[in-house]
């Protein structure tokens, strides 16, 4: 079936370090991909998506490209702050007609030190 | 409004009892979206509105969930019976026509005791 898969966390880094969060997905079809953004006591955002294939997408200094050949959509970021401490959820749709249902990943935990 | 609000935030039901929570979408978003989140998991897909139509309720769990959203506005997701593994957040997302992009609620988070 269909499904997301993205490295566990948490991830703990210093700030100002290089930012990347993997996931891949299996698909029957040709999904839209997302990153959504969980900060502590909000909702959930979105951050950053992909409709196609090599579509790269961006948003406050994230960056993620869609890369068919290895049903990957990895999340980068040059140089965190302590502010992007979040989880972090990847998520596919666009399977199943009008539905648009997202299919999520167990999100991963990014904790940022000053 | 602004955005989408849920309620209550929180409810802490005794097993056996009967829970509803409700949804307001942003004004004019046609589709809505419930989702039920377990503790340390993505969330996953419960059922989806288009106006007042549920167009897909392959995600409720048993038929002791139940979801409408009569007027085509306002959603009450109504959990009879309620079970300690209903634990969990409860996730409301509009969509607007065309777009892909779904916005959530802040949640509501179920306790069953």
């Amino acid at each position: 079936g269909n499904s997301v898969t993205q490295m566990e966390g948490p991830v703990t880094l210093s700030e100002e370090a290089f930012l990347t969060i993997n996931c891949t997905y299996t698909a029957t079809g040709y999904p839209s991909l997302f990153w959504y953004v969980q900060y502590p006591g909000e909702g959930l955002q979105l951050l950053l998506k992909a409709t196609k294939a090599d579509d790269k997408g961006s948003n406050k200094g994230f960056e993620a490209t869609y890369r068919k050949e290895t049903t990957s959509f990895h999340l980068e970021k040059g140089s965190v702050q302590v502010s992007d401490s979040a989880v972090y959820f990847c998520a596919l749709s666009g399977l199943d007609g009008a539905t648009n249902k997202l299919i999520f990943g167990t999100g991963t935990l990014l904790a940022v030190q000053p | 409004g602004a955005g989408v609000s849920q309620s209550p935030r929180y409810k802490v039901a005794k097993r056996g009892q009967d829970v509803a929570l409700r949804c307001d979408p942003i004004s004019g978003h046609v589709s809505l979206f419930w989702y039920q989140q377990a503790l340390g998991q993505g969330p996953e897909f419960l059922t989806y509105f288009q106006n007042e139509a549920q167009l897909d309720k392959s995600g409720l769990p048993s038929d002791r969930f139940f979801a409408e959203r009569p007027e085509g506005s306002v959603s009450t997701l109504k959990i009879q019976r309620t079970q300690q593994e209903d634990s969990a957040v409860y996730l409301c997302a509009s969509m607007r026509p065309g777009t892909q992009t779904q916005y959530f609620g802040p949640g509501t988070r179920l306790l069953v005791l």
